[in-house]
């Protein structure tokens, strides 16, 4: 069974400034997406980057980029240009490549932005 | 505007009493699930359904009952709520291919007293 993996509960941020959450995952299958979702207090689930495994290059959204290392099966989110905004739980995402995966979430990190 | 709606948005109930959360879809989505999410544990999948009349366990699924008599819609029954179904739920569509962007609704709180 595949697993997903945060090992960092909380971090912060000083506004402005970049920082990098982890993100692990097991998996045997060759054919799968990785997901970060936002979770803002709102309480909403946003789609913030996905990346296929069959894609070297790292996916990249505005302020947004992962390092997608597929044979350490690490998905590191970094988020440059830290705003107020980006604070939130940030949950990252399994899901296999056939029509019947499901999506496998992480702990989950909060993510905090000093003013 | 494409949306997935849950509702009631907060519920309060008492043990033993049954109840209902409605989850809608206007995207003509195949996929449809349940997700509790708790402190600490992330979102764990309660059931899942591929199309109209098919569904399947997720990995809670004790508790709980699910239907698909139409495409967009999804409800998630609860029998016999007890304290430990606390929690928020959310209620997912998308297509059916693994890469496909999954659509959230904006969530149940649900407290069982």
């Amino acid at each position: 069974a595949q697993t997903v993996t945060q090992s960092q509960p909380e971090m912060s941020v000083q506004e402005a400034e970049t920082v990098t959450l982890s993100c692990t995952y097991d998996t045997s299958e060759s054919d799968y997406y990785l997901f970060w979702y936002k979770q803002p207090p709102s309480r909403q689930m946003i789609l913030v980057i996905r990346q296929e495994a069959y894609k070297q290059q790292n996916a990249t959204e505005n302020r947004f980029s992962v390092n997608f290392q597929k044979a350490a099966k690490s998905f590191s989110l970094k988020i440059s240009d830290s705003q107020l905004g980006d604070a939130a739980m940030y949950f990252c995402a399994y899901r296999s490549g056939g029509s019947q995966g499901n999506l496998i979430f992480g702990k989950g990190t909060k993510l905090s932005v000093k003013p | 505007e494409a949306q997935v709606t849950q509702n009631p948005r907060y519920l309060i109930t008492v043990t033993g009493k049954k109840l209902t959360v409605t989850c809608s879809q206007n995207m003509n989505h195949e996929y449809m699930s349940w997700y509790r999410q708790d402190p600490g544990l992330g979102l764990r999948q309660i059931y899942y359904s591929m199309n109209v009349e098919v569904t399947d366990k997720g990995d809670v699924p004790e508790g709980y009952k699910v239907s698909r008599k139409e495409k967009r819609n999804f409800p998630l029954i609860l029998e016999s709520p007890s304290p430990n179904q606390t929690s928020l739920y959310f209620c997912a569509s998308s297509f059916g291919q693994g890469g496909t962007e999954a659509f959230f609704g904006q969530g149940t709180r649900l407290t069982v007293v």
